[in-house]
């Protein structure tokens, strides 16, 4: 069965550096979505992208965040300046249509902070 | 602020025993999925459900999807030790999922 894949499982950076996740979609989908999952919380919402572009972002995803879709597998996160808030799980998911269809999840990058 | 509420937050029971776990908003959904997941996994899908009043199986498992489209509930008959983990609902409002705060089975034998 196809799934979404995220490298690296584990990222530790230094507060101030920049990191970029990464996530291989489901193939055929063309939707894709960064959550988040703060140790003990909720997963949270962060961006939805489609067609090239950022469709909903929550409060979460401020000018420290991007995303970009650099080629015609890949789906990056990016933090910029890395703060000691910014440890959780990071989960990438795909869709293969939009809001009524299901989003299937990646394994996750657990970012650590130091 | 979109809310999903889910209930119990911990659940253990003996095996055999059946449970019932509640997702509940005051916000219309589009479609409201079901999630299980491992530590250390990402959330897995187990079901998606979208027209008011639906309700799906899967095994012993039982999906409803409220009339209203705001609430939700999973249904376990006859519970195992194998169904033991974390269950998520999640639901869709433009495009963006909102999840529930999980419930944490136990199944003891």
């Amino acid at each position: 069965e196809p799934e979404v894949t995220q490298t690296p499982s584990h990222q530790v950076t230094q507060m101030g550096q920049e990191v970029i996740l990464r996530c291989v979609p489901i193939s055929n989908h063309l939707y894709f979505y960064w959550y988040r999952q703060i140790l003990g919380q909720k997963v949270e919402f962060l961006v939805s992208f489609y067609n090239n572009e950022i469709s909903e972002k929550s409060e979460i995803f401020d000018d420290q965040f991007s995303v970009e879709r650099p080629d015609g597998s890949n789906f990056t996160l990016k933090i910029r300046s890395t703060k000691l808030e910014d440890s959780a799980m990071y989960f990438c998911a795909s869709s293969d249509r939009g809001e009524v269809q299901p989003q299937h999840f990646g394994d996750g990058t657990r970012l650590s902070i130091l | 602020t979109q809310l999903l509420e889910q209930s119990p937050q911990f659940l253990s029971i003996q095996e055999g025993e059946n449970l019932t776990v509640y997702c509940n908003s005051s916000s219309v959904f589009s479609s409201l999925q079901w999630y299980r997941q491992e530590p250390g996994e990402g959330p897995v899908l187990l079901v998606t459900v979208v027209t008011g009043g639906e309700v799906k199986k899967l095994k012993r498992l039982t999906f409803q999807f409220g009339d209203a489209r705001k609430d939700s509930s999973l249904h376990i008959t006859a519970a195992q030790p194998g169904d033991t983990g974390l269950y998520l609902c999640a639901g869709a409002r433009g495009g963006k999922l909102i999840f529930g705060q999980g419930t944490e089975l136990s199944v003891k034998p």
